[in-house]
């Protein structure tokens, strides 16, 4: 597709269910990339991918968030036991190469609300 | 955390330049500034991106000091659409072989007709 397409765009799910957040990235898009929003804040780092393997997991808050991208293209980031805080919007981001001189493109992001 | 620190705030007439600061004084000589903007409800958009040279493109001018301690966004000609939050960043190596952007908090530029 033309841009980097995530879905659902809204999610509202109990605390302790299991959801699960999807990212198609740009076709081609080698380096694959999810941050987290919170309400007033600039994104944070969770998880960057090279093809199918996850190179940097060091944003990861716990155990309890994981993320596939078993293809290289399409990524799941799943979230076991929500809490509360875990609400915020979920963006993902592909960028042509790892290299500093590619910037990212963002999808419009998952909006996660934990009751 | 983020490595620059911009003003939280500031407004634009409708028409003018839209200048907005970045400090970013702790720059290393392979990282690179970046200039994001985040529009109500959408994700980061990129804008412009510089090592050292100034650079200009479509959408604005990145002026970066000789000594790399600081750079301005120059957006020639702002509309209300330009309304938004706007990120600089200065990627940092993650040692995982990806260069990684951690935003801030941004300034959030109001564009006033």
């Amino acid at each position: 597709g033309a841009g980097v397409s995530q879905t659902p765009s809204n999610k509202v799910t109990e605390k302790g269910k299991y959801v699960e957040l999807r990212c198609d990235p740009i076709s081609g898009h080698t380096a694959l990339y999810w941050y987290r929003q919170s309400l007033g804040q600039g994104p944070e780092f969770l998880i960057y991918f090279q093809g199918t393997g996850a190179a940097d997991d060091s944003g990861l808050p716990n155990d309890r968030f994981f993320a596939v991208r078993p293809e290289g293209s399409v990524s799941t980031l799943k979230i076991q036991r929500t809490e509360r805080g875990d609400s915020a919007v979920y963006l993902c981001a592909s960028s042509l190469n790892r290299g500093a001189n590619y910037g990212y493109t963002f999808g419009s992001g998952t909006r996660l609300t934990v009751v | 955390d983020a490595k620059t620190t911009q003003p939280t705030s500031m407004d634009c007439a409708e028409g003018r330049a839209a200048n907005l600061p970045c400090n970013h004084s702790t720059i290393s000589g392979n990282e690179y500034v970046y200039w994001y903007r985040q529009i109500h409800s959408q994700g980061p958009q990129y804008i412009i991106h510089g090592l050292k040279n100034n650079e200009t493109n479509e959408m604005a001018s990145l002026i970066i000091t000789e000594d790399r301690k600081s750079s301005t966004l120059i957006l020639p000609h702002a509309t209300l659409r330009d309304t938004a939050v706007y990120y600089c960043i200065v990627s940092s190596y993650s040692g995982a072989g990806s260069y990684q952007l951690t935003f801030g908090k941004g300034t959030k530029l109001s564009v006033i007709p």
